[in-house]
């Protein structure tokens, strides 16, 4: 089945404390996205790839680090989470072309 | 800066009342406007891609248009499977991967 995978899909975590959040796709897809979802705000976007080793940043890219090493690998990663990172977050990835993204299921990040 | 705006925030329907969701934005040359439906709990769904003024685009009870300003998602006898959240996003000529989405209108068919 065609899909974009996210773990972990909970994740309550302290503040500081370094965390990776993993994204997998085996459509072979060359963009990858991602977006973070706050109530009353909508999606923003945090990151994106538009292939292996090149990345770039979206609108919301404070404390957040990203990786495209593998086509089908694109994590997210919070060297020192903050409580204003407490979110929805979700991955996403799309062909060339002008087509939608498939997204993944969704990570709901706790920072206490 | 890329504008997304959606209304209503929310809409409540009768089954088999059709409707229209409004899409207004404002973008720096129109590359593409894409509608996503999202169910609670659920990542996005793509629904629609529109490119150019006039153009429409359907699927099932769904029918997308789209005008130099603004598009509408028109929901022709709605069923309560229809009940979800609405997304509209556009990407633009000069921001590479950027996608700015709208709010939403989240939409509940009532049976």
């Amino acid at each position: 089945e065609a899909q974009v995978t996210q773990n972990p899909r909970y994740l309550i975590t302290v503040t500081g404390k370094k965390l990776t959040v993993t994204c997998s796709q085996n459509m072979n897809h060359e963009y990858m996205s991602w977006y973070r979802q706050d109530p009353g705000l909508g999606l923003r976007q945090i990151y994106y790839s538009m292939n292996v080793e090149v990345t770039d940043k979206g609108d919301v890219p404070e404390g957040y680090k990203v990786s495209r090493k593998e086509k089908r690998n694109f994590p997210l990663i919070l060297e020192s989470p903050s409580p204003n990172q407490t979110s929805l977050y979700f991955c996403a990835s799309r062909p060339t072309g002008l087509y939608g993204y498939t997204f993944g299921s969704g990570t709901r990040l706790t920072v206490v | 800066e890329d504008q997304v705006t959606q209304s209503p925030e929310a809409l409540r329907l009768q089954e088999g009342e059709s409707s229209s969701l409004n899409c207004s934005y404002t973008v720096s040359g129109l590359r593409g406007l894409f509608w996503y439906r999202q169910d609670p709990g659920k990542g996005p769904e793509f629904l629609f891609t529109l490119y150019s003024a006039g153009e429409e685009k359907e699927k099932e009870r769904l029918k997308a248009t789209l005008t130099k300003k603004e598009s509408f998602l028109h929901i022709t006898a709605p069923k309560p499977e229809d009940s979800a959240t609405y997304l509209c996003a556009v990407r633009s000529n000069f921001g590479n991967e950027k996608l700015t989405f709208g709010t939403g209108t989240r939409l509940t068919i009532i049976p």
